[in-house]
């Protein structure tokens, strides 16, 4: 059971450049998210899906376009990468957000240096 | 706006030498407050969910208590393998909040 993966796991971008992370689980969950990890400030949701056909913009969406391909997948669109972009991307997924609660699961991550 | 604030930034223990963890937290009606741990390199691990003030729950050295304003993690003996950063997030109950705010950690060293 693989639970989350995200492809690539490292990605070096030039400033301008576009690129597509990959999320998919195996796990039949409905709902599906894109955090950002920056040091000191946490993980910051950028889109969520809350169910399969539906995306909605979270707290840092300027930048980024998602597409809800179907229920196992989930990608992150930088259509022109900007330095300020370089961070950590996490992909995780939940069986849903309605009560009650369950948790959610988490990818390894993607180490994104946009220079 | 919902806010989570984690104490200390950064801790670190002896082996044996128990301590516990603060997740203060401002939200507009709580639905549930998670607990996560996270090593270095890897995305965050589950572990505990709390939905209401004076609930309590534990696993292994880990405990975790919740009031109407704060989360404990209480941590009983830690041990080296216990050293990570340690999330709290907090689900909020008003309509269209459908993920998770997270503090930004508490990087625990265990020091044998």
């Amino acid at each position: 059971n693989a639970g989350v993966t995200q492809t690539p796991k490292f990605q070096v971008l030039k400033t301008g450049q576009s690129m597509t992370l990959q999320c998919a689980q195996d796990m039949n969950h409905n709902s599906m998210y894109w955090y950002r990890q920056d040091p000191g400030m946490g993980l910051r949701l950028i889109y969520y899906s809350a169910s399969e056909g539906t995306t909605d913009k979270g707290e840092v969406p300027n930048g980024y376009n998602v597409s809800r391909l179907n229920k196992r997948e989930f990608s992150l669109r930088l259509e022109s990468a900007a330095p300020s972009q370089t961070s950590v991307y996490f992909c995780a997924s939940s069986e849903s957000w309605k009560q009650p609660l369950t948790e959610a699961f988490f990818g390894q991550g993607t180490r994104l240096t946009v220079v | 706006e919902d806010q989570v604030t984690q104490s200390p930034e950064a801790l670190r223990l002896q082996e044996g030498e128990s301590s516990s963890l603060n997740c203060s937290y401002t939200v507009s009606g709580l639905r549930g407050l998670f607990w996560y741990r996270q090593d270095p390199g890897k995305g965050p691990e589950f572990l505990f969910t709390l939905y209401s003030a004076g609930e309590e729950k534990e696993k292994e050295r880990l405990k975790a208590t919740l009031t109407k304003k704060e989360s404990f993690l209480h941590i009983t003996a830690p041990k080296p393998e216990d050293s990570a950063t340690y999330l709290c997030a907090v689900q909020a109950g008003y309509t269209g909040r459908r993920a998770l705010t997270f503090g930004s950690g508490t990087r625990l060293q265990v020091q044998p």
